[in-house]
């Protein structure tokens, strides 16, 4: 049974610094990992999806990074913003799989 | 948001009601969830659709049923709710070919639910 698991599960850094957040996963057996955002109170946004072929994608600010063999991936943030204050999740498809996965996810604090 | 709604936004019940919860979308996606989220075991999917009629259980599907008579409309239903079903429930859409490549999924606003 896939499981995932995002430490720390909170985090708080000071703006301007740049972050990474840690997610795992037992069975490597994947088909793709998905980066997500959830403001409090608010759904989920897609922030970044690794199929299992890729190493890393990026958007903006945001760089994910895929290391199937080790069962771990990283979303990596460049220059912290108070904006960016949310919880991140990450989820795995596995192959054959309709569901995702989810861990618990980091709760991520800018300070000002 | 890929065109979510979801339907009522809150809900307060009782013990032993039934209530239907709302998922609709705008773009025709075939492929619709309904995920509940809860402290300490996060997301966990409670059925999924994969077009009209046609739909399969997750791995919390105890309690619950869903319909699809249409594209755009995913209905779960809790038979006889429970103090256990208090919890914040997401439909969610597959986007096959999206900007983020394929497979992304889209989650609406979230439904949240007090079972008393």
């Amino acid at each position: 049974k896939q499981e995932v698991t995002q430490i720390p599960a909170a985090l708080s850094v000071p703006e301007g610094e740049n972050l990474v957040l840690n997610c795992s996963f037992t069975d490597s057996a994947i088909y793709n990992l998905q980066w997500f955002r959830q403001d409090p109170g608010k759904g989920l946004t897609s922030l970044l999806l690794i199929q299992s072929s890729q190493r890393e994608q990026t958007s903006g600010r945001l760089n994910a990074s895929l290391d199937k063999s080790s069962g771990r991936s990283t979303l990596y943030i460049a220059a912290s913003q108070p904006g960016d204050s949310a919880t991140y999740l990450c989820a795995v498809k596995g192959q054959g799989a309709q569901k995702l996965v989810f861990g618990q996810g980091t709760r991520l604090t800018i300070n000002p | 948001d890929a065109g979510i709604t979801q339907s009522p936004r809150h809900k307060v019940t009782e013990t032993g009601t039934p209530v239907t919860l709302r998922c609709h979308q705008t773009e025709n996606h075939r492929y619709m969830y309904w995920y509940r989220q809860d402290p300490g075991h996060g997301l966990r999917l409670i059925h999924y659709s994969y077009g009209v009629k046609d739909t399969d259980k997750g791995e919390v599907s105890d309690g619950y049923s869903v319909s699809r008579s249409k594209t755009e409309d995913f209905l779960l239903t809790l038979e006889s709710a429970t103090s256990s079903q208090t919890s914040v429930y997401f439909c969610a859409i597959r986007l096959d070919r999206g900007p983020r490549g394929t497979d992304t999924q889209y989650f609406g606003p979230g439904t949240r639910l007090t079972v008393l």
